[in-house]
């Protein structure tokens, strides 16, 4: 998995509770991101990092918000939870050189009631 | 714009045929465009990738074509084998950057024995 930890695994909260995913690098890298997937849909990007404290949006950001204090944390924040985050999470490093692509974690299941 | 629209969705194949997926997108500032495979309970993997500079790519069994005017691009595997039953995304950025991937809706392939 590259280097990559998330966690928690596996989540189940009930809606409208605050739910905080992380997402740990070993190998220092200058981007991570946030993906989520669901049935139908692929993935699709929720924010991004390109350093510490540097973050932008991506395609599905509503209802989420993203932190980076250290370069191998990146953390993904559900403010007030709903039904419809209920999803596969997956946090992805890009390395540099010559392969210079994204690798995938294991993901976080999680299950909003 | 920024859609990647692939099929099909499921794909049965007998062991040593020849399974294909097809891709297709838009942006024509898409200049990467790599295949990710995953297997169930797993994040994404990287199986092979392209650029635009190049028709087809070759690793092993596995080979993406690519058609830049049609703005097309497919993943053949060659003597399939049931190890390879997975899913299977495309997916297509801008190569320098952000590399914010668009993936496309997945393929489930199936090899039987």
């Amino acid at each position: 998995d590259a280097g990559i930890t998330q966690s928690p695994r596996h989540k189940v909260t009930e809606t409208g509770t605050p739910v905080t995913l992380r997402c740990h690098q070993t190998e220092n890298h200058r981007y991570m991101y946030w993906y989520r997937q669901d049935p139908g849909h692929g993935l699709r990007l929720i924010h991004y990092s390109y350093g510490v404290k540097d973050t932008d949006k991506g395609e599905v950001s509503d209802g989420y918000s993203v932190s980076r204090s250290k370069t191998e944390d990146f953390l993904l924040t559900l403010e007030s939870a709903t039904s419809s985050q209920t999803s596969v999470y997956f946090c992805a490093i890009k390395r540099g050189g010559v392969t210079d692509t994204q690798y995938f974690g294991p993901g976080t299941r999680l299950t909003v009631l | 714009q920024q859609q990647v629209k692939q099929s099909p969705q499921s794909l049965i194949v007998q062991k040593g045929g020849i399974s294909i997926i097809n891709c297709a997108y838009e942006n024509t500032a898409f200049d990467y465009f790599p295949w990710y495979q995953q297997f169930p309970g797993k994040g994404p993997a990287l199986l092979i990738a392209i650029r635009p500079d190049v028709s087809e790519k070759k690793e092993g069994r596995f080979t993406i074509s690519f058609n830049k005017s049609a703005k097309q691009f497919s993943l053949h595997i060659m003597d399939s084998q049931p190890g390879d039953s997975a899913t299977y995304f495309c997916a297509a950025t801008s190569f320098q950057g952000a590399q914010k991937l668009v993936f496309g809706q997945g393929t489930r392939l199936t090899i039987n024995p």
